[in-house]
């Protein structure tokens, strides 16, 4: 079983459309991520959420928006899609740890984002 | 705010080559540093953790050392192989964030 699953993993889409991204976790952590990783490889927080309570937003355009139904879950929704919206954007998830220093972030494979 | 850089960008050595990836972050206050791998068109692997507390973690061929009061962490890689060739990133953890370095680009010629 994978431990943080996101679908789709390309998403080829015109300018303008609205789109969704999907993110699962069956590792029983409480807290989710999105990431934007761009052409040179930096990754970029966006997003993140603790027991479905958003607790980092990023400097996002309001395009953007998660939804976290459950701890397990987090989606992205963007609207009107722009040609800088081209990245590859990252689920991950981790467990608070009293202290935080043990912990450890798990990623989903990431969808890649074509804008045309 | 956190600011993690990773020297150099980009290497390339021949398969059996010892060899050093390093990271270098601007605020002392963390909780941990992870070092991660990055095969092309997949996501992130975590290969070592090591806590603020901690010195150094091993696992097989790895070696990971912290200093945190330099703000620095290294990765040392022995007896490299073709298939060690990815992107490796390191991340601290620092306030409620985990905050990503640039990445070196690692190709190990066979």
């Amino acid at each position: 079983d994978t431990a943080v699953s996101q679908t789709p993993k390309y998403l080829v889409t015109q300018m303008g459309n609205d789109k969704s991204i999907k993110c699962e976790q069956n590792l029983g952590h409480d807290t989710m991520y999105w990431y934007k990783q761009d052409s040179k490889k930096f990754l970029k927080i966006m997003f993140s959420y603790n027991n479905k309570e958003l607790i980092i937003n990023e400097t996002v355009p309001n395009r953007f928006s998660p939804k976290s139904p459950d701890k397990a879950h987090l989606n992205l929704h963007i609207n009107s899609l722009e040609l800088g919206d081209s990245a590859v954007y990252f689920c991950a998830s981790s467990q608070y740890q009293p202290g935080q220093r043990l912990e450890k972030l798990f990623f989903g494979s990431g969808t890649q984002l074509s804008v045309l | 705010k956190q600011e993690v850089t990773q020297i150099p960008a980009a290497l390339s050595v021949p398969e059996g080559e010892n060899l050093v990836l390093n990271c270098s972050f601007t605020d002392s206050a963390i909780y941990n540093l992870q070092w991660f791998r990055q095969d092309p068109g997949k996501g992130l692997t975590s290969l070592l953790l090591i806590q603020s507390s901690q010195r150094e973690q091993t696992s097989g061929r790895l070696n990971a050392s912290l200093d945190k009061s330099s703000g620095r962490s290294t990765l040392y890689i022995a007896a490299s192989q073709p298939g060690d060739s990815a992107t490796y990133l390191c991340a601290v953890r620092t306030g409620n964030q985990f905050y990503f370095g640039t990445g070196t680009s690692l190709t190990v010629i066979p």
